[in-house]
């Protein structure tokens, strides 16, 4: 199986922050990664895929980079809507197996 | 609207059953591969299996392989996950999601269609 690390596992931060969140995954996946944002008692919702690919309505601030087995999150200015758990998952093989996420506070 | 409703969670002895239903609606069912995912309280989410938009093919997690059975009606629009043999650590909301980018120019799938999630609480 695919395993998926983050980095960090929590992040503070301050509107206006340009922060980064790293997944890595155990062996090359090519781009077939997504990620996710959740927020406490939502489901989870899709904001990029295809490690680049802009989901329909994210907004602009969020891009997404790599492939193989690195990959980041970029949000380009924080948002007070942004503070929440970010998570990656990948879509190589079966079981896709997420990440263990990243929480984005307020500093 | 596209929507999934998950149904059928509730409060279970270990070593029960219980069967989770997924309705969608706003979308053409039968086209679309099928997810549930779980999240424990408080823990991060676990992908858990995954039906084929006709039913022939399904994948399980390791950790309900040989106790969770997946199943589709496609004319009520519904996925069924049986659950059986619940012990503690099947505790969790579990959530419905499709699986987009079928047909997608981008050659990449994702799950782009959530369902709020219902709750199993395994417990004596």
């Amino acid at each position: 199986d695919i395993q998926l690390t983050q980095s960090p596992s929590f992040l503070s931060a301050s509107l206006g922050d340009r922060v980064t969140i790293t997944c890595r995954a155990s062996q090359g996946i090519s781009r077939y990664l997504a990620w996710y944002q959740q927020k406490p008692g939502e489901a989870p919702k899709l904001l990029i895929y295809g490690a680049s690919t802009l989901q329909s309505g994210v907004p602009s601030r969020f891009s997404g980079r790599g492939s193989g087995t690195d990959f980041t999150l970029t949000i380009s200015s924080l948002q007070p809507e942004d503070f929440a758990t970010y998570y990656c998952q990948h879509l190589n093989n079966y079981p896709y197996n997420f990440g263990p996420g990243t929480k984005i506070n307020v500093k | 609207q596209v929507r999934l409703v998950e149904s059928g969670g509730g409060v279970v002895q270990p070593g029960n059953s219980l069967r989770l239903s997924c309705a969608g609606s706003g979308f053409t069912f039968r086209d679309y591969p099928l997810h549930w995912v779980r999240q424990a309280p408080g823990k991060g989410l676990e992908w858990v299996s995954m039906i084929s938009f006709d039913g022939s093919n399904k994948h399980y997690a390791a950790s309900v392989e040989g106790r969770f059975t997946l199943s589709r009606d496609n004319s009520r629009k519904t996925v069924y996950l049986q659950m059986e043999s619940l012990r503690p650590d099947d505790t969790a909301t579990y959530y419905c999601a499709r699986e987009g980018g079928l047909g997608d120019s981008s050659g990449f799938w994702y799950f782009d269609v959530w369902g709020r999630g219902t709750l199993v609480s395994v417990t004596s």
